[in-house]
Formats: C-alpha cells, structure tokens, sequence
C-alpha cells in the first residue's frame, strides 16, 4: 500500500530560527515528491516538486531534500517569518504522477 | 500562469439542500479535475476524477448520485452535493491539470457548512 508519513505532526518554532520537517514514504514506482504550504482555509500552494534524480531543490528560503534510495525527504525552512505558519504537506506521485499520494501534514507555528 | 478558482469560498446551507461549487482553471485549459476532501488535520482525501466530456470517476467509497461532478468545459468543473447533511460539512478542494500526465494545480477551496 502507498502510504506517505509525515513528521513532526506539529512544531513551534521561534521566528528567525530554522526547522525541518520529514516525508518518508513507500509510494512505488515513483514518479515524483511534492512539498505544499496549505494557510488555514486555502488551497494547497506548491513549494518544490523534485524527480528520482533531483537531490535537492530551492525556493527561496525553502530546501527541499530527497533520497529515493531511502525513500526519504525533508524539507528545511530558513530564517522562519510568522507568515510560514501553515500546514506543510508532502504529496508522492507514483507511475506517471497521475495517482497522488498526501501526507497527513506537518502544522508549523511560528512564533514572535 | 496556472490559476485555479474556485466558488464560493464558503457557504452554508439547510440540510437537505443542494450546494454547487464551481472549479474554474483561468489561465489554461484543463482536460483532467480533481476534486478532493479535507476534514480538519486530515490529509487531502481523493473524491473524484472528472475528464472533460466524460463521466467522472469517483473513489471507493463515494456516492456518485449524492456527489455530482460535471465538466462540461475545459475551464470549468462543478461539484453539487445534493440533499446535504451535516455530516457534509467539510473543506472542498478541487485542483486542475492540462492532462492527466502534468502537474495539478489546487483550488482555494470551499468551506460547506450544513446546519
């Protein structure tokens, strides 16, 4: 069964500091790993989509990390804001990336 | 590019009404939608697939006559609940694909309250 999970659930973070968050799954085959910033009442917004042969991939002040040998992904966020707090998700496409599998998410805080 | 709107942002209705909420791709055209549910800390939950001039097909669990899904153009998808409960209340999202093999682009989704 394809399953994505997510950790930590949730974290409360100092505004300015870093954190990472984790994705590890069991999709297979893979076909592609997306990181998503969901606000409260919105719609998912995409922050990274990487392939089986990206490493690493940047947005702005987010790095997204992937090992497909481990089946792994992270996704650090530098120097935080307040307006980074949101629900993070982490979303594996398998075979053509028409099948989308969704993390149940991580709930970041940021706080002043 | 690759705008994905959504109405209403929120609505709330009697039960045993009907609510149509709309999914429109603005700036490209979407042969393939999707329609998903969320409950509160709950991931994204599939509802539906709908192709541009075919019948949508709905995941295992979901009830075709009770949520209706129609793209009749390839900018614009509808969800109808029909004869809402409460327990119908939830966060509705749709998302919109060129094909079924590119990249789907998400709705701001639509808050259903029943009462």
């Amino acid at each position: 069964k394809n399953q994505v999970e997510q950790s930590p659930q949730s974290l409360i973070i100092l505004e300015g500091k870093n954190c990472t968050l984790q994705c590890n799954y069991t999709v297979s085959p893979f076909s592609n790993l997306r990181w998503y910033k969901q606000d409260t009442g919105r719609g998912p917004v995409s922050l990274t989509i990487m392939t089986f042969s990206e490493n690493t991939k940047s947005n702005g002040r987010y790095t997204a990390t992937l090992d497909a040998d481990t089946k792994q992904s992270s996704l650090h966020i530098t120097a935080s804001q307040l307006s980074d707090s949101a629900s993070y998700i982490c979303v594996v496409s398998a075979n053509s990336g028409y099948a989308l599998n969704f993390g149940k998410g991580t709930s970041l805080l940021v706080t002043p | 590019g690759a705008v994905v709107s959504q109405h209403p942002s929120w609505v709330i209705c009697k039960s045993g009404t009907s609510v149509k909420i709309e999914c429109r791709s603005l700036d490209f055209q979407a042969t393939t939608m999707f329609w998903y549910r969320q409950f509160p800390k709950q991931s994204l939950m599939l509802m539906a697939t709908s192709n541009e001039g075919s019948k949508a097909t709905y995941e295992q669990g979901v009830e075709k006559d009770k949520f209706l899904i129609n793209h009749a153009s390839l900018t614009l998808s509808t969800l109808t609940v029909t004869s809402a409960h409460p327990e119908d209340s939830s966060f509705y999202i749709c998302s919109a694909a060129r094909d079924k093999n590119t990249e789907a682009f998400f709705g701001q989704g639509t808050r259903l309250t029943v009462v």
